[in-house]
């Protein structure tokens, strides 16, 4: 089984400011990684997925994310925030070898709160 | 392409009652994956379809089913409601055989009172 730890449930950022979400998980076999975005009353848009290959996965609206083997961490990264970003943000996992059939595992949330 | 949709968006439901909440996934895509987030509990996998089979299900009771169509169209059905149902409930689909890219519809917001 897997387990997905979101450290930080609210995270406050001025707009055009740099922005760290972090996102560790803890596994026993391989697996593939996820952020999603949920803005208000609306379902989850997938940010980037990390699979294999390079470990600096570049996704839609500027956000990126780095896996981190060793650390077992994969944090989600943009250099200048919107206001239009403020959401809640997921980061989840999938095992490699399930085919994707035992469904993701997601960790808490993290509320990116953009300030003016 | 139409995105995942899911009907009904909002739902009003009473302690003890039966609902069945649908969902259409994106054109071509076969797999369809069920989750409820919950404030307390956040997002949990319920159950996963292919090919109008159940591949697995999550840790929910026995009140909590679902079936696939050959149309890919999937529902799921909640029976004998409880206040803790009370959540929103979110369909995603998968390309191919396999599906750890899931695409999501907006969700159906289920109230038990």
């Amino acid at each position: 089984a897997q387990s997905v730890t979101q450290l930080d449930s609210q995270v406050p950022v001025f707009e055009e400011a740099p922005v760290e979400l972090r996102c560790n998980y803890s596994s026993s076999v391989s697996v593939y990684l996820f952020w999603y975005v949920q803005y208000p009353n609306q379902g989850l848009q997938l940010l980037l997925k990390y699979l294999s290959g390079s470990t600096l996965v570049k996704g839609i609206n500027g956000f990126e994310a780095e896996f981190n083997k060793s650390q077992t961490s994969f944090h989600l990264r943009k250099p200048s925030v919107h206001i239009s970003d403020t959401a809640e943000y997921f980061c989840a996992v999938s095992e490699a070898m399930g085919g994707g059939a035992d469904g993701l595992t997601f960790g808490k949330g993290t509320h990116l709160i953009i300030q003016p | 392409k139409a995105g995942v949709t899911q009907t009904p968006r909002y739902l009003i439901k009473t302690r003890g009652q039966q609902v069945t909440l649908s969902c259409s996934p994106i054109s071509g895509h076969r797999s369809v994956s069920w989750y409820q987030q919950t404030p307390g509990q956040g997002l949990q996998f319920l159950f996963e379809y292919f090919s109008e089979t159940q591949r697995n299900k999550g840790n929910f009771p026995g009140r909590f089913s679902g079936r696939q169509f050959s149309n890919s169209r999937s529902e799921m059905n909640v029976s004998t409601l409880e206040l803790g149902d009370s959540a929103l409930y979110l369909c995603a689909s998968s390309p191919g055989t396999v599906s750890y890219e899931q695409y999501f519809g907006p969700g159906t917001r289920l109230t038990v009172t």
